[in-house]
């Protein structure tokens, strides 16, 4: 069982290139998320998803936008990034009570 | 912010001893979960309460919960080397949103 994938695992990028990066679950969960984790400020939720289709904001959306077109997949995508977005990505999808986890997308904006 | 907090932040121990880390929460939740982080890993799920329990236990693990004093504490009785990685405690407030402290890391010397 894969679980939960992400890709790419690293990636760097200049101040105000773009980007995305996939989330994939093939645990037909309906509930998707991003969190970023920076040192001492453990994981703050971006956006999430309660299904296909959806989509909402967390703690800290600002400066990125997601997409959840298909239920397996959930994108981030960054428009013009800032070096304030240098930080490790996790993805997670949720069954009742549980949430699973990517292995992270580390993320460095120059 | 909804997080909690971990406390301490890190945790040094010889092997065999137990580990106690601490979770307090700002709003009442639904449940409360928590997580252990391996270096450079996504985080893995090891304990649910729900807010009318008090008590759980998982093999070596107890966690309790005082929803007067909005907290919760993790117990790692007998801890191994392996054990060392960071852990957090996370807060539901409502079935599919999640928000996580900053963590406790325990490092368990051998």
């Amino acid at each position: 069982n894969a679980g939960v994938t992400q890709t790419p695992k690293f990636r760097v990028l200049k101040t105000g290139q773009s980007m995305t990066l996939l989330c994939a679950q093939d645990m037909n969960h309906e509930y998707m998320y991003w969190y970023r984790q920076d040192p001492g400020m453990g994981l703050r939720l971006i956006h999430y998803s309660v299904g296909e289709g959806t989509t909402a904001k967390g703690e800290v959306p600002d400066g990125y936008n997601v997409s959840r077109l298909k239920k397996q997949n959930f994108l981030l995508g960054l428009e013009s990034a800032a070096p304030s977005q240098t930080s490790v990505y996790f993805c997670a999808s949720s069954a009742p009570g549980e949430l699973f986890f990517g292995e992270g997308s580390r993320l460095t904006v120059l | 912010s909804q997080q909690g907090e971990e406390d301490p932040q890190a945790l040094s121990i010889q092997e065999g001893e137990n580990a106690t880390m601490n979770c307090s929460y700002k709003t009442s939740i639904n449940n409360l979960q928590w997580y252990r982080q391996n270096s450079g890993r996504g985080l893995v799920h090891l304990i649910l309460i729900r807010s009318n329990e008090r008590e759980k236990h998982s093999g070596r693990l107890r966690v309790t919960l005082d929803t007067s004093k909005k907290s919760s504490s993790l117990l790692i009785t007998a801890s191994r080397a392996a054990d060392t990685a960071s852990y957090f405690c996370a807060t539901a407030y409502n079935f599919n949103k999640f928000y996580f402290g900053s963590g406790t890391k325990l490092n368990v010397k051998p």
